[in-house]
């Protein structure tokens, strides 16, 4: 089955610097890879999604990359804030109508 | 999007004793979907809730140990069965609303602690 990989586990940055999390995934039938943002005691939040068929999206600060050929996709955040601050997850799906798997998740800490 | 509501929000049990947890969204759904997530770690599905049929379960998780039910397009029970100190968790209803795009939406989580 799928596999997902996220790196770093954690991340530190000042704010108004940029923040990269990466991950990668096993199966190349995964067409679908979204993000969540996770604030501590609630339910993970879509932040930003993007398809097979697309190389990059971009909303206002945050920016997701996709390369498949080599299996692996970024979130991007610019001038971070500390609003920011909270535990980022990566998932892939393999076709619409299927769960997601998840990456183990990236906390990020933005300090003013 | 779908608004995904969830009971208990949380709830602390006795070890050996069964709990339901509920998940309700305003808004007929097609993929409903339930995931367990241990403290600080990801989230790991538990089982695809079919509608009038019996749930499909991931590898690891049993329909014995986690009873799950969809009796309607709307609505979904997980049942932890005979709880242990292991399966302290936040346990999460999640639906999708347009099956062709493969967007989850995720309630609030229902946090379990067993003593």
């Amino acid at each position: 089955g799928e596999n997902v990989e996220q790196h770093p586990s954690t991340l530190s940055v000042q704010e108004g610097d940029s923040a990269v999390i990466k991950c990668t995934y096993s199966d190349s039938a995964s067409n679908y890879f979204p993000w969540y943002k996770q604030e501590l005691g609630k339910g993970p939040q879509l932040i930003i999604d993007i398809r097979s068929n697309v190389g990059e999206k971009k909303d206002q600060r945050i920016a997701v990359t996709l390369n498949k050929t080599a299996k692996h996709f970024s979130l991007h955040i610019t001038e971070t804030q500390p609003e920011d601050s909270a535990v980022y997850f990566c998932a892939a799906s393999i076709q619409a109508g299927t769960a997601l798997i998840f990456g183990k998740g990236t906390t990020l800490s933005v300090s003013s | 999007s779908a608004v995904i509501s969830q009971k208990p929000s949380r709830d602390i049990c006795q070890r050996g004793t069964s709990l339901t947890i509920q998940c309700q969204v305003d808004s007929q759904v097609t993929m409903m979907f339930w995931y367990r997530q241990q403290p600080g770690q990801s989230l790991t599905l538990i089982a695809t809730a079919n509608q009038g049929s019996e749930a499909t379960y991931e590898s690891g998780f049993v329909i014995d140990k986690f009873p799950i039910s969809r009796p309607n397009l709307t609505f979904s029970t997980l049942t932890v069965s005979n709880m242990s100190p292991e399966d302290s968790s936040i346990y999460l209803c999640s639906v999708g609303v347009r099956p062709n795009t493969g967007e989850l939406f995720f309630g609030e989580g229902s946090r379990l602690t067993v003593l």
